[in-house]
C-alpha cells in the first residue's frame, strides 16, 4: 500500500521565480492538504483540496495556489518567490468523510529560495 | 480559534525508560480530534496516535499512549520503553470536527534518547 509521495525532494530557486510541487495521496484517500513548515516551527496549513476544489484556505497570500486532479493527486504552485518562502512543504492526504480522518503526510519538499 | 501549546522545547530520556511529552489545547468546540506526530530529521511527519474528544478510553498504540484529561484540556503523549530510534521531534495537533478541516500544530518537543 503506497503512502503519500511528493516530488521533488529538494528544490533551489531564486527570488521572483515560480515553483510547482507535486503530491500523490495514499491509496484510497480523496483529500489533499498542504502545509508549510518553517525551520523550528510546527506546520502551518496552506489549503485543502477535495473533489478538485479548494475546500479551505489558511492565512497565505494569493501567490500560493493549487490544483487537484481527477486521480486525487495535487500540485502546489508558488509565484514570485520570496526568501521567506524557504521551508519544508508537506502534503497530507485523508479520507474526508471517515470517522477519524487522520491526515497522513508525505516526506516533504524542502524549498530553498536564494 | 484553536491553539496547541507544547511547553517542553527539549526532553531527554534514558533508553528503556518511559517519557511523557506535554500538550495542552484550547478550543471552544465540543467535537474535536487530537493527534500526535513524530518527525525524524528526514522531515516526514509520522502519525502515532489519535484521540477523539468523545472517546472515554485513553488511546493506545503499541508503546504509545495518550493521557487525555478533557477537563484540563491536556493530551500528553507517553512513550514506554524508549528506544534510540525514538529520538525525533514530536508534534501535538488538533482538528475540530465538522468545521475547519485543518490541523493546528504546536511548536513541537525535541526528544533525545540516551543509551
Amino acid at each position: 500500500d503506497a503512502g503519500v509521495t511528493q516530488s521533488p525532494t529538494h528544490l533551489i530557486k531564486t527570488r521572483g521565480q515560480q515553483v510547482t510541487l507535486r503530491c500523490s495521496p495514499k491509496s484510497g484517500h480523496d483529500t489533499v492538504s498542504w502545509y508549510q513548515q518553517a525551520l523550528g516551527q510546527g506546520p502551518q496549513f496552506i489549503f485543502q483540496y477535495y473533489e478538485e476544489e479548494e475546500r479551505q484556505r489558511g492565512n497565505f497570500p494569493d501567490r500560493f495556489s493549487g490544483h487537484q486532479f481527477p486521480n486525487y493527486s495535487s500540485e502546489l504552485n508558488v509565484n514570485a518567490l520570496l526568501l521567506g518562502d524557504s521551508a519544508l512543504y508537506l502534503c497530507a492526504s485523508s479520507l474526508l468523510w471517515s470517522d477519524q480522518d487522520t491526515q497522513y503526510f508525505g516526506p516533504g519538499t524542502r524549498l530553498t529560495v536564494l | 480559534a484553536q491553539k496547541i501549546t507544547q511547553t517542553q522545547p527539549g526532553m531527554f530520556v534514558q533508553e528503556k525508560e518511559a517519557v511523557t511529552l506535554d500538550c495542552t489545547y484550547d478550543t471552544s468546540d465540543q467535537s474535536y480530534g487530537l493527534f500526535w506526530y513524530k518527525q525524524p530529521s528526514s522531515g516526514e511527519m509520522i502519525f502515532l496516535i489519535y484521540q477523539g474528544s468523545y472517546d472515554e478510553q485513553n488511546a493506545t498504540e503499541g508503546r504509545y499512549s495518550l493521557n487525555f484529561q478533557k477537563a484540563r484540556k491536556s493530551a500528553n503523549l507517553v512513550i514506554s520503553a524508549s528506544q534510540l530510534g525514538d529520538s525525533a521531534m514530536y508534534f501535538c495537533a488538533m482538528r475540530v470536527r465538522g468545521g475547519s478541516e485543518k490541523l493546528v500544530f504546536g511548536k513541537g518537543t525535541k526528544l533525545t534518547v540516551n543509551p
